[in-house]
């Protein structure tokens, strides 16, 4: 099974309205990172956030990390149309260089 | 800045064929990735290579093998394909525990 699972699956908002996902991981980190992926590309890094910080802000995203619960959310504000996206939780485990995906979140932006 | 270039973009192959998915990062990055993509599962690891000369499974590596070339490339084979394998093939590299860069993905097609 995937390290990382994205909560909820899919979601659609009206542009303006903010954008809030969830990342739950098994196993311990060193960092986690979120990536997005627009339909038919690659992945894209957005932010990392490492083990021993709790939030971190790159712009309009927001990212936290409860190490305690291996969880971590991520928020979008003011989403824009260019938003719509996949967006995936990446885990780089403890004492290893594996990067794990979980199965991403759908966001779609209503004009 | 051509980062991560894997080719071919696009593959059809029958039942049984064997081919290799070549990965080339110009970035002088120590680690490599091999992942699968399919509807609904994210991305899934199959192999990766933490630095030249070493290589190690991922989730999901069977019916696959890797090579890590030198310190820029990192193939992925398939020695008899299946069904089960048409999917969406991404590479990644990446510098110790830092964000990945991704490249643009292989569409493979197995009838």
């Amino acid at each position: 099974s995937q390290q990382g699972e994205e909560d909820p699956q899919a979601l659609s908002i009206q542009e303006g309205e903010n954008a809030t996902m969830n990342c739950s991981y098994k196993t311990s980190i060193n960092n986690l990172q979120w990536y997005r992926q627009n339909s038919g590309r690659g992945l894209v890094h957005l932010i990392l956030i490492r083990s021993n910080e709790r939030e971190k802000h790159s712009g309009r995203l927001r990212v936290t990390l409860d190490t305690s619960k291996k969880s971590s959310s991520l928020l979008i504000t003011a989403s824009r149309a260019a938003d719509t996206a996949s967006y995936f939780c990446a885990t780089d485990e403890m004492n290893d260089y594996k990067l794990s995906f979980g199965a991403g979140t759908t966001v779609t932006v209503r004009a | 800045n051509a980062g991560v270039t894997q080719t071919p973009k696009f593959q059809v192959l029958k039942t049984g064929q064997s081919m290799t998915l070549q990965c080339a990062q110009d970035m002088n990055h120590n680690s490599m990735y091999w992942y699968r993509q399919d509807p609904g599962m994210g991305l899934r690891l199959i192999y990766y290579s933490a630095s030249e000369g070493t290589t190690d499974k991922g989730e999901v590596p069977n019916g696959y093998n890797v090579s890590r070339l030198n310190k820029r490339e990192f193939s992925l084979r398939l020695e008899s394909a299946a069904p089960s394998q048409t999917s969406v093939y991404f590479c990644a590299s990446r510098s110790g525990g830092t964000k990945a860069f991704f490249g643009q993905g292989t569409r493979l097609t197995v009838v």
